[in-house]
């Protein structure tokens, strides 16, 4: 069973601070996908990430793919209230079974 | 352009009922997924389809049936509903397995 693992679960940051987000597993990906969810509202893209050791960056956030391809972060620099949300990593495995796993979310609270 | 569509929105059932929760996406997508998400949660994937005709289990498919006859619909079908089902349901679509995934706006079941 492929697990994905994402910490923290919860983070309450004030305006201007920086932040990581981790997703970690046992098990190797062939690539990960980073969503954005606000509430009401379905998972959205940011980011996928495919190859090992990989560093993406949109505006202020930063997505790393481990070189063993195992793990990922998110790293946002100068958090502001408008990326409050759940943050959600998901992958499909090395086999690319079409099987979307996604971890257990990060909530962001950013506060003014 | 609708993307995918979920109904109905919301539901409340009552213990024992049956009901079938649509999904339909015109991006002609050949993968389709339903997850469920408790609240504050990750989503856990339920049944998954890779084309017309072909489903497969998620994570946490106990209670659930589905079925794909063609590419655009995927209907989750609920057989006598408990309280443990009471969650947001989310059906999303991809092109292929890793590139990104399409959500609906979900629907909010009770059961009571």
């Amino acid at each position: 069973t492929q697990l994905l693992e994402q910490s923290p679960q919860f983070l309450s940051i004030q305006e201007g601070e920086n932040l990581t987000v981790y997703c970690n597993s046992s098990s190797v990906f062939s690539s990960l996908q980073w969503y954005r969810q606000e509430p009401g509202e379905g998972p959205v893209l940011l980011v996928t990430v495919v190859t090992g050791g990989e560093v993406k960056k949109l505006k202020r956030l930063t997505f790393q793919f481990g070189d063993a391809r195992k793990d990922s972060s998110l790293h946002i620099t100068a958090a502001q209230p408008g990326d409050t949300g759940l943050y959600l990593c998901a992958g499909s495995g090395s086999s690319n079974t079409g099987k979307l796993i996604f971890g257990q979310g990060t909530t962001l609270q950013v506060k003014p | 352009n609708a993307g995918v569509t979920q109904t109905p929105k919301f539901r409340i059932l009552k213990i024992g009922q049956s009901m079938t929760l649509q999904c339909t996406q015109d991006m002609n997508h050949n993968y389709m997924y339903w997850y469920r998400q408790d609240p504050g949660m990750g989503l856990k994937l339920i049944y998954y389809s890779v084309g017309a005709g072909i489903t497969d289990k998620g994570e946490v498919p106990n209670g659930y049936n589905v079925s794909r006859s063609t590419t655009e619909d995927f209907p989750l079908r609920l057989e006598l509903a408990a309280p443990s089902q009471t969650s947001v349901y989310f059906c999303a679509s991809s092109y292929v397995g890793e590139t990104e995934a399409f959500f609906g706006q979900g629907t909010r079941l009770t059961v009571v």
